[in-house]
């Protein structure tokens, strides 16, 4: 069956220190895989994606993250917290050939002190 | 902002009332969903269209009735609802039915049941 892990519901770190956020994934094919954001009471914004090209894979506002196929894992990562990071992060996986069924893993919590 | 907008942003209404949440996108995409998110939750897929066409039902209930009025427009119709069905309904667009392409979200609606 396909499904997403996400290791942990919540992290903190301290601004200015890097983030880590992990996800593993099951699937029986080649799989296509993003990562969103959330934000207090707003809808999910797309950080990046990966779709068999590049393994490492930069997003938007300094997030990157690396498809390792061996691990079945695709954590996130960013080298320097800010405060506007907080949120809610979410790894996702397409889960059939037709495209349109996300799987969502069930979140982590991404908390950043001063 | 969103490329995704949905409307209106909050919606209180009583069980025996009868409402409808609109979503609208204007990037040519042709597949469009609902979602239902409960709070610390991951969304939860609820409807897919493709070209207009209900494509999936994930089992729900039928006091929820989804129409795809043109490509750039998704509603739902709400009837009879019970107080679980308070939560966020977010709508999302995608370029094709199929592929690997990203879902792109709206901001949502924050529904309640009194």
């Amino acid at each position: 069956a396909q499904s997403v892990t996400q290791l942990d519901s919540h992290v903190s770190v301290s601004e200015g220190t890097p983030v880590l956020l992990r996800c593993n994934y099951s699937s029986s094919y080649s799989p296509s895989l993003f990562w969103y954001v959330q934000h207090p009471n707003k809808g999910l914004q797309l950080l990046l994606k990966y779709t068999s090209a590049a393994t490492l894979v930069k997003g938007i506002n300094g997030f990157e993250a690396e498809f390792k196929k061996s691990e079945t894992s695709f954590h996130l990562t960013k080298p320097s917290a800010h405060m506007s990071d907080a949120a809610e992060y979410f790894c996702v996986v397409i889960l059939d050939n037709y495209g349109q069924n996300f799987v969502f893993g069930p979140g982590t919590r991404l908390s950043v002190l001063p | 902002d969103t490329e995704v907008t949905q409307t209106p942003k909050h919606l209180v209404m009583g069980m025996t009332n009868k409402k409808s949440l609109k979503c609208e996108q204007h990037m040519g995409h042709r597949a469009m969903y609902w979602y239902k998110q409960k709070a610390k939750k991951p969304p939860e897929l609820m409807f897919v269209y493709s070209y207009e066409k209900l494509s999936i039902n994930e089992s729900v209930p039928s006091r929820f009735s989804p129409e795809c009025p043109n490509s750039s427009l998704l509603n739902l119709h709400l009837h009879a609802l019970q107080p679980e069905d308070s939560a966020l309904y977010l709508c999302a667009s995608s370029q094709n039915a199929g592929g690997n392409q990203p879902q792109h979200f709206g901001d949502g609606t924050r529904l309640s049941i009194l």
